[in-house]
């Protein structure tokens, strides 16, 4: 599975967009990005996912460049409950196998 | 639907003893896993369940053993619990493999002295 880089840490004012980056240069044609957070010491939360399109929910948006080396994850309008730990991972769509690094700490600012 | 369970929340062993830490889902999901999380790590996979009946071995096996009882349950078993083996430790469920959204316990700390 492909590795991915992300910044340790950000802030980011409550109520603005956060945006997360996240490098993934080696990423193969069939492995898709997700991207989990982790609240506190809770279990981690599933986010999103995409192959190469750009995604949308009702948490966030995730874009991935054309060269699928590189996405960003969207929360349109933090708040102060989005403070967390969040996971960008590269794996194979039938692994089953979900690497996690060491993430990015987003702290959501008053 | 309480989603992913685990027994107990916390526990303190001392260097040597054995214990099983228990999870449960009522997602009907065929796939289970445990990962470990040491302090400032992300998450590290042990072992794996695809499907009933299925074990796989993932990251960081050493030390551990496991069993699908059922499609609902997965235990993880230290048989000779170790220092290093202080952690916390996350059972984890999804529909199948295809995918990858992966439903998380509230974790087990699990502290050996």
């Amino acid at each position: 599975d492909a590795k991915t880089t992300q910044p340790p840490s950000m802030d980011c004012a409550e109520g603005r967009a956060a945006n997360l980056p996240c490098n993934h240069s080696t990423i193969s044609g069939n492995e898709y990005v997700y991207w989990y957070r982790q609240i506190h010491s809770q279990g981690p939360q599933y986010i999103i996912h995409g192959l190469k399109n750009n995604e949308t929910n009702e948490m966030a948006s995730l874009i991935i460049t054309e060269d699928r080396k590189s996405s960003t994850l969207i929360l349109p309008h933090a708040t102060l409950r989005d403070t967390a730990v969040y996971y960008c991972i590269v794996s194979g769509v039938d692994t089953g196998k979900l690497i996690f690094g060491q993430g990015t700490t987003l702290q959501v600012k008053p | 639907n309480a989603g992913v369970t685990q027994t107990p929340k916390f526990q303190v062993l001392k260097t040597g003893q054995s214990m099983t830490l228990q999870c449960a889902q009522d997602m009907n999901h065929n796939s289970m896993y445990w990962y470990r999380q040491d302090p400032g790590m992300g998450l590290r996979l042990i072992y794996y369940s695809a499907s009933e009946g299925t074990t796989d071995k993932g990251e960081v096996p050493n030390g551990y053993n496991v069993s699908r009882l059922n499609k609902r349950e997965f235990s993880l078993r230290l048989e000779s619990a170790a220092p290093s083996q202080t952690s916390v430790y996350f059972c984890a469920s999804s529909r199948d493999r295809v995918g990858n959204e992966q439903f998380f316990g509230p974790g087990t700390r699990l502290t050996v002295l």
